[in-house]
Parts: C-alpha cells; sequence; structure tokens
C-alpha cells in the first residue's frame, strides 16, 4: 500500500537550534515529492519539489533533500515565524498522497 | 498575480443536503485538484481535473463529484452530506501535472 509517513508528528525547538523533519516513503512509481507549509486555518504553501534521489534544494533557512526511500527538511537556525505545520507530499502518476505533517514549534 | 481563490469561505449545511464549492486556479494553471482535510487527518486526495476532464479521483464514495469549466474555474459536489463530511476543503492549481501544486485557502465545511 502506498504511502506517506512524517515524523516527528510534533517538534518543539528553540530559536537558533537547527533540527531536521523526516519524511518516508513507499510507493510504486515516485514521480516527484513536495514539501508544504500550513499555517493554521490556511492553505499549504508550496516549498519544494524534488524529483530524483540526491537533489537537494534550499531558501532561507530550509534545505530539502531526497534519498531512494526518503526525503528530510533541514531547518538551520530556526525563528519563531518558522512555527508552522510541514507537510510533505509525493505523486506517483495519476495519485497524491500527504503526509500528517510535522507540527514545528520555535520558542523564542 | 492572484493566487488559487476559492468560495465560499465557509458553508454549513444539514445532513442529506447538498453542498457546492468553488474554486478559480491562478492564471495559465490548467490542472486543478481538489483535497479533503478532516480535522486531526492529512489531505486526503479527492480530484484531479486537467484541460475540463477528470483524470483521476481518490478513494472517495461517487457522491463526491465536480467538473473543470472551458475558463479553468472547477467546482466540487457533495450529494447527501454526512457528519463525516465536515472538514477544510482545499483547492490547489498547477501548470501541469508534475509541478507543484498552489493551494487556495480552503472552504471550511461544516455538517449538523
Amino acid at each position: 500500500e502506498d504511502q506517506v509517513t512524517q515524523s516527528p508528528e510534533a517538534l518543539r525547538l528553540q530559536e537558533g537550534e537547527s533540527s531536521s523533519l523526516n519524511c518516508s516513503y513507499t510507493v510504486s512509481g515516485l514521480r516527484g515529492l513536495f514539501w508544504y507549509r500550513q499555517d493554521p486555518g490556511k492553505g499549504p504553501e508550496f516549498l519544494f519539489t524534488l524529483y530524483s534521489a540526491g537533489e537537494e534544494k534550499e531558501k532561507e533557512r530550509l534545505k530539502a533533500t531526497l534519498t531512494k526511500k526518503e526525503s528530510f527538511l533541514h531547518i538551520t537556525a530556526p525563528k519563531p515565524e518558522d512555527s508552522a505545520t510541514y507537510l510533505c507530499a509525493v505523486e506517483t502518476g495519476n495519485q497524491f498522497y500527504f503526509g500528517t505533517g510535522t507540527s514545528l514549534t520555535v520558542i523564542p | 498575480e492572484a493566487g488559487v481563490t476559492q468560495s465560499p469561505t465557509h458553508l454549513i449545511k444539514t445532513r442529506g443536503q447538498q453542498a457546492t464549492l468553488r474554486c478559480s486556479p491562478i492564471s495559465g494553471h490548467t490542472s486543478v485538484y481538489w483535497y479533503q482535510q478532516a480535522l486531526g487527518l492529512g489531505l486526503q486526495f479527492l480530484l484531479w481535473y486537467d484541460e475540463g476532464e477528470e483524470r483521476n479521483r481518490g478513494n472517495f464514495p461517487p457522491r463526491f463529484s465536480g467538473r473543470q469549466f472551458p475558463n479553468y474555474s472547477s467546482e466540487l459536489n457533495v450529494n447527501a452530506l454526512e457528519l463525516e463530511d465536515s472538514a477544510l476543503y482545499l483547492c490547489a492549481s498547477s501548470v501541469r501535472q508534475r509541478y507543484e501544486q498552489y493551494f487556495g485557502p480552503g472552504t471550511r465545511l461544516t455538517v449538523t
């Protein structure tokens, strides 16, 4: 069964304390892996697309990496405004699967 | 550039009624996707439209249906509403499959 699992479910960091979020997937025929940020009561905001193992993308304090079975979202020196739920999604041809997200709280 | 818009913002219906949700994609985007996000659950893929045709649907009953208009806007219809249909319904658009999806703010459907 195709599925996407994110860990941890929740993460509390002190401002400036770097960490990583994990997204593992078991799907057949991965075409793309996406990272989104979602603030409460809002639609997800696109962050990155990764297509092949070894690929990396960076944006400000965020860096996404991809292997054959998982992806990591690294957060370097986070700030309180980085607090949000981070969602991982995979595309397998005509189907789209989202993980349940990691809720990140950055404490000043 | 205007983002994806959805209407209404909130919708309250009673069990057994029908609900219609609307979505306007970003200009130039031809694909529209619908997702259900129930409280505490991840986004569940509902429907995908591209160039006016339904390309695929997720594991939802037939009472969830929709269509895409010639201007690429879309509507989602939910018939015979059930209490468990209460959720945030999100619409997203993309240039074409395999490109990132841009989401609207969602429609909060409450079934009483």
